[in-house]
C-alpha cells in the first residue's frame, strides 16, 4: 500500500514566520512530488512540484525533496494570512499511471 | 495555461434521482482525467480514472453501476451519480493531466461541484 504522510496540525504561525509543511511518503519508486494548497470550499490548486533531490525555490515557497529519506517539505517564508489554507502533499508512483497519492492535508493558520 | 472546468458548481438534487456533471479542459487535450470526491476535513478520495475511447478504471469501493463515467472527447468527461442518496451529498473535483507541460504527472483540477443530495 503506497501511502503518503504528512505532519499532523492544525499548524498556526504568526504573521511574517516560516511555516514548515512536512511529508513523508513510502515507497522509493516516486516520480514526482507536488504540493498543493486548497481553501475551504475550492478545490487543490497547485503551488510547487519537485522531481530531483534538493530544494526549489518559487518566491516565498521552498520544496526541499531528499528521496533518501523519502521525505519532502514545504517552507513558505514570510508567511501571510492569506496563505491560511490546507496544504495537500501528493505523490506520483512510477506505474501509477499518473495517479496522485494525496496526504491527508496539514491545516495552517497564519495569525496576524 | 492549463484551465480544467466543471459545469455545474453546485447542484441540490432530491434522492432517486440523477446527477450529471462535466468536466472540460479548456485549451488542451486530455485523454486522461480523474474524478475525486472529498467528504468535510478530508482529503481527495480517487474515484475512477476516466479514458477517452475506453472504459474508466474505478477505485476499489467505487461502484461502476453507481457512478457512470462517459469521456467523450479529448475535452469532456462526464460523471453521473445514478439514483442519488443523501449518502453521496459531497465534493466533487475532476483533474487532468497536460501533455504539453514538463511533467505528464502535473494535473490541474477543475473547481469542484458541491453536490447535495435532499
Amino acid at each position: 500500500q503506497k501511502e503518503v504522510e504528512q505532519n499532523s496540525g492544525p499548524l498556526s504561525v504568526p504573521e511574517g514566520a516560516i511555516a514548515s509543511l512536512n511529508c513523508t511518503y513510502s515507497d522509493r519508486v516516486s516520480q514526482s512530488f507536488f504540493w498543493y494548497r486548497q481553501y475551504s470550499g475550492k478545490s487543490p490548486e497547485l503551488i510547487m512540484s519537485i522531481y530531483s533531490n534538493g530544494d526549489k525555490e518559487d518566491g516565498r515557497f521552498t520544496a526541499q525533496l531528499n528521496k533518501a529519506s523519502q521525505y519532502v517539505s514545504l517552507l513558505i517564508r514570510d508567511s501571510q494570512p492569506s496563505d491560511s489554507a490546507t496544504y495537500l502533499c501528493a505523490v506520483v508512483y512510477s506505474g501509477s499511471a499518473r495517479q496522485l497519492t494525496f496526504g491527508s492535508g496539514t491545516q495552517l493558520t497564519v495569525l496576524p | 495555461g492549463a484551465v480544467v472546468s466543471q459545469h455545474p458548481s453546485r447542484v441540490i438534487c432530491k434522492s432517486g434521482t440523477s446527477v450529471k456533471i462535466e468536466c472540460r479542459s479548456l485549451d488542451f487535450q486530455a485523454t486522461t482525467m480523474f474524478w475525486y470526491r472529498q467528504f468535510p476535513k478530508q482529503s481527495l478520495m480517487l474515484m475512477a480514472t476516466s479514458n477517452e475511447g475506453s472504459k474508466a478504471t474505478y477505485e476499489q469501493g467505487v461502484e461502476k453501476d453507481k457512478f457512470l463515467i462517459n469521456h467523450a472527447s479529448l475535452t469532456l468527461s462526464t460523471l453521473t451519480v445514478t439514483s442519488a442518496h443523501p449518502e453521496d451529498s459531497s465534493f466533487y473535483i475532476c483533474s487532468a493531466p497536460n501533455r504539453g507541460t514538463r511533467d505528464y504527472n502535473e494535473q490541474f483540477f477543475g473547481p469542484g461541484t458541491r453536490l447535495t443530495v435532499l
